[in-house]
């Protein structure tokens, strides 16, 4: 019963470098998201995907591309990191017909 | 976007207190969520409201899906440490059924 599976679970990068953060779920669901938190801030969405092979930007997609590999993955990369992307990023899923998302644990990147 | 707005931002309180947070926002919400969010984890369901007027329990729980169905309430009795984390309250923003709006939480602290 894992869920939604976020690797890898903190990450430093350089300002310039790139990097791609990695989230699958086994729970047959279609729609799959990427949501960035900040303090004070809650969860802001970045891009989702609801279903295999669509995807769609969110309210805070620049500087991020996305991947819906199958329907168990979702990747989020980023080309070029910048201090303001410091952030905890967090994956989810969703289930046709409902509204309860099942989250990831997070992956918690430093840009530096 | 659709803003939803939550207070208080954070909560100070006794153990056996009881617990009130509610999470405002200027247009309609067909649906209403609540998540926790612990230290070092992803948001995770709590309770979902459907219907205005509607009022649900999960335990010492209970929220309320406010008439105007411009408001939602999370009421928590008899806190114990265990209770301490981050609320968020939750909606799909009208017209898209794919994304969910988060407010920026509550912050609750429980003292022993």
């Amino acid at each position: 019963n894992a869920g939604v599976t976020q690797t890898p679970k903190f990450q430093v990068l350089k300002t310039g470098q790139s990097m791609t953060l990695q989230c699958a779920q086994d729970m047959n669901h279609n729609s799959m998201y990427w949501y960035r938190q900040d303090p004070g801030m809650g969860l802001r969405l970045i891009y989702y995907s609801a279903s295999e092979g669509t995807t769609d930007k969110g309210e805070v997609p620049n500087g991020y591309n996305v991947s819906r590999l199958n329907k168990r993955e979702f990747s989020l990369r980023l080309e070029s990191a910048a201090p303001s992307q410091t952030s905890v990023y967090f994956c989810a899923s969703r289930g046709q017909g409902s509204y309860g998302y099942t989250f990831g644990s997070g992956t918690r990147l430093t840009v530096v | 976007g659709q803003q939803l707005n939550q207070s208080p931002q954070s909560m100070f309180i006794q153990e056996g207190e009881d617990v009130s947070m509610n999470c405002t926002s200027s247009s309609i919400f067909n649906t209403w969520l609540w998540y926790k969010q612990e230290p070092g984890e992803g948001p995770v369901l709590l309770i979902a409201l459907y219907k205005a007027g509607e009022l649900t329990s999960n335990g010492r729980l209970t929220a309320q899906f406010g008439i105007t169905r411009k408001d939602s309430f999370l009421n928590i009795s008899a806190s114990i440490p265990s209770d301490v984390g981050i609320y968020f309250c939750a909606g799909p923003p009208s017209g898209s059924a794919r994304q969910l709006t988060f407010g920026s939480g509550t912050q609750l602290t429980v003292l022993p």
